[in-house]
């Protein structure tokens, strides 16, 4: 398997341009994250999908952040427009539904996100 | 409110030597422990999952434990190696799919 597939690894744009970053989740996998990683912050839950339904989107910070997932297979996660604290790493992750071994979640290597 | 502590936040030790991370949660009533491994530049890497009824889980020269009533998990490095260097992260579930993540130990294995 080939793993979560995260597109671009590094993303450097200027203020006010939109940004698409793009996930391929494990095949088989249900549930689909959009995490944000910063020093100050930490790991930050921004939205998760159960079978490409946005179940809780509480994390997402502000009305220029959007998720979709219109298939099993892809997941993007755009800012529209970008501002310099946008600057982060996000990380998308799949799982399969379930408490176990089974329920383990898989990351991506994470998009690294510059707005200047 | 979940709150995933982890300390030291650094830790350096030279090569060879057996190391202890450590993992405080205040909310005891989880379901399980998962514990991940994160190189610089990467994404994360689970290591170890403990269910809540389980004690321990093993894998190679990691050993980690979860005392729930204690709201402690530590993880066991035996014999560390230089390639053991990364940032170690513990977490929680919380709520129905969420995990909560503690801040991490970044841990130096001096050759």
């Amino acid at each position: 398997d080939a793993g979560v597939i995260q597109s671009p690894r590094h993303e450097v744009t200027e203020m006010g341009q939109e940004v698409t970053l793009r996930c391929k989740p494990i095949s088989g996998h249900d549930y689909l994250f959009w995490y944000r990683q910063t020093m100050m912050r930490g790991l930050e839950l921004l939205i998760y999908f159960n079978n490409n339904v946005p179940i809780d989107d509480s994390g997402m910070p502000e009305d220029r952040f959007s998720a979709k997932m219109p298939n099993a297979s892809f997941s993007t996660l755009k800012i529209q427009p970008s501002e310099p604290r946008d600057s982060a790493v996000y990380f998308c992750a799949s799982r399969r539904s379930g408490t176990g071994r089974t329920g383990e979640l898989f990351f991506g290597e994470g998009s690294r996100l510059t707005v200047l | 409110k979940q709150e995933v502590t982890q300390i030291p936040a650094a830790l350096s030790v030279p090569e060879g030597e057996n190391l202890v991370l450590n993992c405080s949660f205040t909310d005891s009533a989880i379901y399980n422990l998962q514990w991940f491994r994160q190189d610089p530049g990467k994404g994360l890497t689970s290591l170890l999952l403990i269910q809540s009824s389980q004690r321990e889980q093993t894998s190679g020269r990691l050993n980690a434990s979860l005392d729930k009533s204690s709201g402690r998990s530590t993880l066991y490095i035996a014999a560390s190696q230089p390639g053991d260097s990364a940032t170690y992260l513990c977490a929680v579930p919380t709520g129905a799919n969420n995990l909560f993540f503690g801040t991490g130990t970044r841990l130096t294995v001096i050759p």
